[in-house]
Parts: C-alpha cells; structure tokens; sequence
C-alpha cells in the first residue's frame, strides 16, 4: 500500500513570497489532515476534511492560508504572503473513517 | 480543551534496557483514542501503539506497551529491549471524537526526544 506523499520535501522563500505545498493521501481515505510542526513543538492541527469539505480550519491563518481538496483526493496548502513565523514543518496525513491517522513525510520550509 | 503533556523534553536508555516516557491529558470525554507516534529524522510519523479508553488492557505491540490509567489520565509507553533504531521523537497523541460531525481531531503533545546509547 503507498503511503502519503508530499511535495516539495523541502522549500526556502523569502518573507513575503507565496509557497505551495502537495498532498496526495492514501487510495481511499477520505479523511486529510494538514498540521503545521515548528522546531520543539508537536503538531498543530491547520485544517481537516472529510472528503472534499472543510470539518476544521479553526487554527488556520485565513489571512494567509489557504488549502483545498478538489475531488476528495489530492490537497494543496498555500501561504501567500509568508511570514518569518511560518518557518516549520508541514505534515499531512490521511486516514479511513474512525482509524488512526497515516503521515507523509512532511514539507520543510525555510522563510529567510 | 483537551490537551496533552509530556514533562520529559528528552530522555536517554543504553542500548537492550527497557525506557518508560510519560504522557497525561486532560478531557471530560469518556471516548477516545490515545496514541504514541514515533518521528525519526527523516520526519515521518510513524504509529507505535494505540489504546482505545474504553479497554481497561494494556496495548501491546512487541517490545512497546502502555501503561493506561484513565482515572488518573495518564499513558505511558515502554519500550523494552532498546534498539538503536529506537532513537527519535516520541508524540503522545490524544483523538477526540465528535459524533454529531463525525471528525477526529488529533492533539498532540510536545514530544520526548529519545537516546539510546550504545
């Protein structure tokens, strides 16, 4: 069974710049998950769908974030303009209804 | 809010000893999952164990266990015969549960790094 994948693996933009990141979960979840992960710190829950609508987007910055979910399946996370602070990891996961959430390896991001 | 504590920020074990890392929570729900993922370098999540709370037994997986005490809300993970490739962050994680959305949102806590010594 493939695994979640995520693209780019790592991204380095200057302040102010936009950034795109990719998901695309395992065959069959309908449920994804974006978490932001900075240095020390456990993830954060930014935004959850259960197919393509939106259940959780209470801890994302509208004001610079933005993700989507066309067609149930592949996902986007977009930061635009980015923010020094942004600097973290980006995890996404995906899991079937009522069972535990899967991982991709996650996106590095570097605001300079 | 539920929220998650690991006191441990980083905890070392020589190498074929056994290591506990502590985890608490808090919530008023009496469903709900609990988790112990495992992060190494290449920064994947991987899943060690989990422990439904309505199971008074002990997960075990291998050399992981748990140790659940849901009066005192507390889970912690042990791992026996230390490896090597044990080496990495450890995350308690928490899955509430919502029945009248039908989502899981998943709290973390802030992770206990792992050494082992060879």
């Amino acid at each position: 069974e493939a695994g979640v994948a995520q693209s780019p693996r790592y991204k380095i933009i200057e302040k102010r710049q936009s950034v795109a990141f990719w998901c695309n979960p395992i065959s069959g979840h309908a449920t994804l998950y974006w978490y932001q992960q900075i240095l020390g710190q456990g993830p954060k829950l930014l935004i959850q769908f259960q197919n393509n609508g939106v259940v959780d987007d209470s801890q994302l910055p509208k004001d610079r974030f933005s993700a989507e979910r066309l067609k149930g399946v592949d996902s986007t996370l977009k930061i635009q303009p980015a923010k020094l602070e942004d600097s973290a990891v980006y995890l996404c996961a995906s899991s079937l209804f009522r069972e535990e959430a899967f991982f991709g390896q996650g996106t590095r991001l570097t605001v300079v | 809010a539920q929220t998650v504590t690991q006191s441990q920020p980083e905890m070392s074990v020589q190498e074929a000893e056994t290591v506990t890392l502590s985890c608490t929570y808090d919530t008023s729900e009496s469903d709900y999952y609990l988790f112990w993922y495992k992060q190494p370098p290449s920064r994947q999540m991987i899943l060690v164990i989990r422990q439904e709370a309505y199971k008074q037994q002990n997960a075990t997986e291998n050399r992981f266990s748990v140790n659940f005490q849901k009066a005192a809300k507390s889970f912690s993970l042990k791992i026996s015969d230390s490896q090597l490739g044990d080496a990495a962050m450890y995350f308690c994680a928490y899955r509430s549960s919502s029945h009248t959305s039908g989502t899981y949102k998943y709290i973390f806590g802030t992770g206990t790094r792992l050494k082992v010594l060879a």
